[in-house]
């Protein structure tokens, strides 16, 4: 079975600084691992994803990822956070071979100070 | 990008009747779609796999009878809240599986708030 642990469920940065939003996962099989963004009152929105080959995982909006196997991590990060940044984070593993299901973390929140 | 929708966005009824939520997938055939609900502050729970042409596969504790799936298409999968009651207020989540996405990458609709009176 697959599970995942997002540590902290509100992270605030400055404008400007580094975003780290933290993503732990178990799983049976090689992964395939997702960041998504949710904002107020939408739906999810695909910011990245880690399926096989290069570990650091680059996606839209500045974000990247790498992916850590004996950390069994799938960190988050930007350099410069912007104010339209403030939203809901989660991550995400698919399921076991065969299995499309995501599981996804609880979510962190990130909110940004001017 | 993959594009998918939901209509309608936000919903209120009374308690007893039933809603009928759309999620289409806009360009590009989706086999394959995802129905969540997620409570307020809270992540995502699957409530069931929507299959083009055969039954949907609800997860555990997720009422078949109350919440009735169907994938007539492979653009459109429709979910109807039976009876509904103030418990099923809700903002409800679906998602496709877009086939030349790869790697099993979902993409989601905006969501629709029902509210239950």
């Amino acid at each position: 079975a697959q599970s995942v642990t997002q540590l902290g469920s509100h992270v605030s940065v400055s404008e400007g600084a580094l975003v780290l939003l933290r993503c732990n996962y178990s799983s049976s099989v090689p992964p395939y691992l997702f960041w998504y963004v949710q904002y107020p009152n939408q739906g999810l929105q695909l910011l990245l994803k880690y399926t096989t080959g290069a570990t650091l995982v680059k996606g839209i909006n500045g974000f990247e990822a790498e992916f850590k196997k004996s950390e069994t991590s799938f960190h988050l990060t930007k350099p410069s956070a912007h104010m339209s940044d403030a939203a809901e984070y989660f991550c995400a593993v698919k399921g076991d071979f065969g299995n499309e299901k995501l599981t996804f973390g609880t979510g962190t929140r990130l909110t940004i100070i001017p | 990008g993959a594009v998918v929708s939901q209509h309608p966005s936000r919903v209120i009824c009374k308690s007893g009747t039933s809603v009928k939520i759309e999620c289409r997938s806009l360009d590009f055939q989706a086999t394959t779609m995802f129905w969540y609900r997620q409570f307020p502050k809270q992540s995502l729970m699957l409530m069931a796999t929507s299959n083009e042409g055969s039954k949907a596969t609800y997860e555990q504790g997720v009422e078949k009878d109350k919440f009735l799936i169907n994938h007539a298409s492979l653009t459109l999968s429709t979910l109807t809240v039976t009876s509904a009651h103030p418990e099923d207020s809700s903002f409800y989540i679906c998602s496709a599986r877009d086939p030349g996405g790869g790697a099993y990458t979902q993409y989601f609709g905006p969501g629709t708030r029902l509210t239950v009176l």
